[in-house]
């Protein structure tokens, strides 16, 4: 089946710290990859998101590229800041058998210290 | 814009009580879901619809029932609550690969 399998938090940081939150999946066909940003009291937002294989999504300084071969989505950023503190969840969609829905991982927790 | 909208942010029900989150959307988007967020399992998709008159299950349906009269409005039903589902509630749209959330309403079942 269809499956996303992200790093398990809370993580902490100091500010100007390097991220890396790792993001897995399972999916056959050629799924989107998706990160979905969470912040406290607030529904989720989107990232930023990759269509196909080797493609980069980047926003607000985060950037994940989309590796078939390893199946994988990792997050990364070079210098998280205070306001980068949220809930991050990664996911995907439209691989065969999805239909019209999305399979989301189980979140990571970021805090960032000044 | 509003966007998607959830009403209440905050409800305490008892067992076997029943009642309905709504969820309105104001960007005429044909699709919209509902979610449980519970720690450590991330979101389940409980029911989506994918117009007017069209509803269907999820990965968690049970305890749940949905109706879809208008583009606007997905209003999500508890029949008779449970403890179980203790939760908070997330209703989103979508438009081509990117879904809208709301900003959620926590469901306390004691």
């Amino acid at each position: 089946g269809n499956s996303v399998t992200q790093m398990e938090g809370p993580v902490t940081l100091s500010e100007e710290a390097f991220l890396t939150i790792n993001c897995t999946y399972t999916a056959t066909g050629y799924p989107s990859l998706f990160w979905y940003v969470q912040y406290p009291g607030e529904g989720l937002q989107l990232l930023l998101k990759a269509t196909k294989a080797d493609d980069k999504g980047s926003n607000k300084g985060f950037e994940a590229t989309y590796r078939k071969e390893t199946t994988s989505f990792h997050l990364e950023k070079g210098s998280v800041q205070v306001s980068d503190s949220a809930v991050y969840f990664c996911a995907l969609s439209g691989g065969f058998g999805t239909g019209n829905q999305f399979y989301f991982g189980t979140g990571t927790s970021l805090t960032v210290i000044p | 814009n509003a966007g998607v909208t959830q009403t209440p942010k905050f409800q305490v029900l008892k067992t076997g009580q029943s009642m309905t989150l709504q969820c309105a959307q104001d960007m005429n988007h044909e699709y919209m879901s509902w979610y449980r967020q519970d720690p450590g399992m991330g979101l389940r998709l409980i029911h989506y619809s994918v117009g007017a008159g069209i509803t269907d299950q999820g990965e968690v349906p049970n305890g749940y029932n949905v109706s879809r009269s208008t583009t606007e409005d997905f209003p999500l039903r508890l029949l008779s609550a449970a403890p179980s589902q203790t939760s908070v509630y997330f209703c989103a749209t979508k438009r081509g690969e990117t879904q809208y959330f709301g900003p959620g309403t926590r469901l306390l079942v004691l």
